[in-house]
């Protein structure tokens, strides 16, 4: 069966590291993947896009990486601060069509 | 150009009875999705609609219904509610469909 799985455990980092956040996934041939951040008690906000033929997509602080042989997308914030603390998902398109299937997302803590 | 509303924020009900949940998109999306989110399943994918008409559906069994108006404007309806329907109730919205969704800040639901 299909499965996305991003860490479970809360990813706890010092301001000014980079954090990486990982979701793999099995089973399925994505056109593209996304990553949303969800803040408690609010709506997923997207960030970012990628395509199955691009390795890598950047915007301001954050980069992300898509591997299409390992079934794999990396996730970075550089320089990170408090305010990026929240819980990140990441979707894949359903393969037919207008639906969004999500990992579980993972949570990340920034501490001054 | 204002979000993705919907309406009620909260709803509290008893098991047995049904609930009507609306979405108002972004203003020239024609294509409104429907997602659960719990912490045990995460968001999952109840249904898309795109001109009134339904495209796309998820998992859920049938007390789980939607419909569209030609506004584009959409409600969800779930019959006979039972313990496990308690959850984050999340409406999307985007232009035609395509990838990228912009989500409302949900209607939280509990079932006593």
């Amino acid at each position: 069966s299909q499965k996305i799985e991003q860490n479970s455990e809360a990813l706890n980092i010092q301001e000014g590291k980079t954090a990486t956040l990982t979701c793999n996934y099995t089973n399925y041939s994505p056109a593209y993947l996304q990553w949303y951040r969800q803040d408690p008690g609010r709506g997923p906000v997207f960030l970012l896009l990628i395509r199955e033929n691009e390795k890598e997509k950047r915007k301001e602080r954050l980069k992300v990486t898509f591997d299409t042989t390992l079934k794999q997308s990396l996730f970075h914030i550089t320089a990170s601060q408090p305010a990026d603390s929240a819980t990140y998902l990441c979707a894949l398109d359903g393969g037919s069509g207008y639906a969004l299937n999500f990992g579980k997302g993972t949570s990340l803590l920034v501490t001054p | 150009k204002a979000g993705v509303t919907q309406t009620p924020r909260y709803l509290i009900k008893t098991r047995g009875q049904q609930v009507t949940l609306s979405c108002s998109p972004i203003s020239g999306h024609r294509s409104v999705s429907w997602y659960q989110q719990t912490p045990g399943q995460g968001l999952q994918f109840l249904f898309e609609y795109f001109s009134e008409t339904q495209r796309n559906k998820g998992n859920f069994p049938g007390r789980f219904s939607g419909r569209q108006f030609s506004n584009s404007r959409s409600e969800m309806n779930v019959s006979t509610l039972e313990l496990g329907d308690s959850a984050l109730y999340l409406c999307a919205s985007s232009l035609n469909g395509e990838e990228t969704q912009y989500f409302g800040p949900g209607t939280r639901l509990l079932v006593l």
